[in-house]
């Protein structure tokens, strides 16, 4: 069973098209992060969300955290193909394990 | 920033052979690093998580005998994969917890093929 659903798992688009990105679980999660990843490299962290509600923008990316902390969501506006890569969430559950729970990624292809 | 420095980024092996990947904290202590493994186009699979000092917690499915950890010191981690075989050609990462100031920091990976 996958704790954290991502969708969608693939989405090609054309530059200057919106997506959004989302991670659903039935969990509480203390934090919630996106990383972006190219390939042959380690995943780079692009926001942490911590507080149930909130909302951080990142130039044209903006990332929500749902009321309750379970799910969250990554939206682009106009998308260039330098945005292309895999998108991944994770969740942290709390604790003193400090483990992340990954959800299975999203890869994006922006066609020019 | 913290840094994770991971070695080698690529290597090449026979089947049958082992392969040693390092991870180092640059300039702060780990007394915990996570192992993952990745599958093309896939997301990362959590393998095992290194304490310094004690063993290594693995999770549910992963053959410690094969895939060996060690957390020797404050500042390297090691995952050891024994007697390789092609199946285990994958991008395995590690990561260190956020400790202080700083957030998880990640290697940047290694890509294991074994022929």
């Amino acid at each position: 069973t996958q704790l954290l659903e991502q969708s969608p798992q693939f989405l090609s688009i054309q530059e200057g098209e919106n997506l959004t990105v989302y991670c659903n679980s039935s969990s509480v999660f203390s934090s919630l992060q996106w990383y972006r990843q190219e390939p042959g490299e380690g995943p780079v962290l692009l926001v942490t969300v911590v507080t149930g509600g909130e909302v951080k923008k990142l130039k044209r990316l903006t990332f929500q955290f749902g009321d309750a902390r379970k799910d969250s969501s990554l939206h682009i506006t106009a998308a260039q193909p330098g945005d292309t890569g895999l998108y991944l969430c994770a969740g942290e559950l709390g604790g003193s394990n400090y483990k992340l729970t990954f959800g299975k990624g999203t890869l994006l292809t922006v066609n020019p | 920033g913290a840094v994770v420095s991971q070695h080698p980024s690529w290597v090449i092996c026979k089947s049958g052979t082992s392969v040693k990947i390092e991870c180092r904290s640059l300039d702060f202590q780990a007394t915990t690093m996570f192992w993952y493994r990745q599958f093309p186009k896939q997301s990362l699979m959590l393998m095992a998580t290194s304490n310094e000092g004690s063993k290594a917690t693995y999770e549910q499915g992963v053959e410690k005998d094969k895939f060996l950890i060690n957390h020797a010191s404050l500042t390297l981690s090691t995952l050891t994969v024994t007697s390789a075989h092609p199946e285990d050609s994958s991008f395995y990462i590690c990561s260190a917890p956020p400790e202080g100031r700083h957030g998880y920091t990640f290697g940047s990976g290694t890509r294991l093929t074994v022929v």
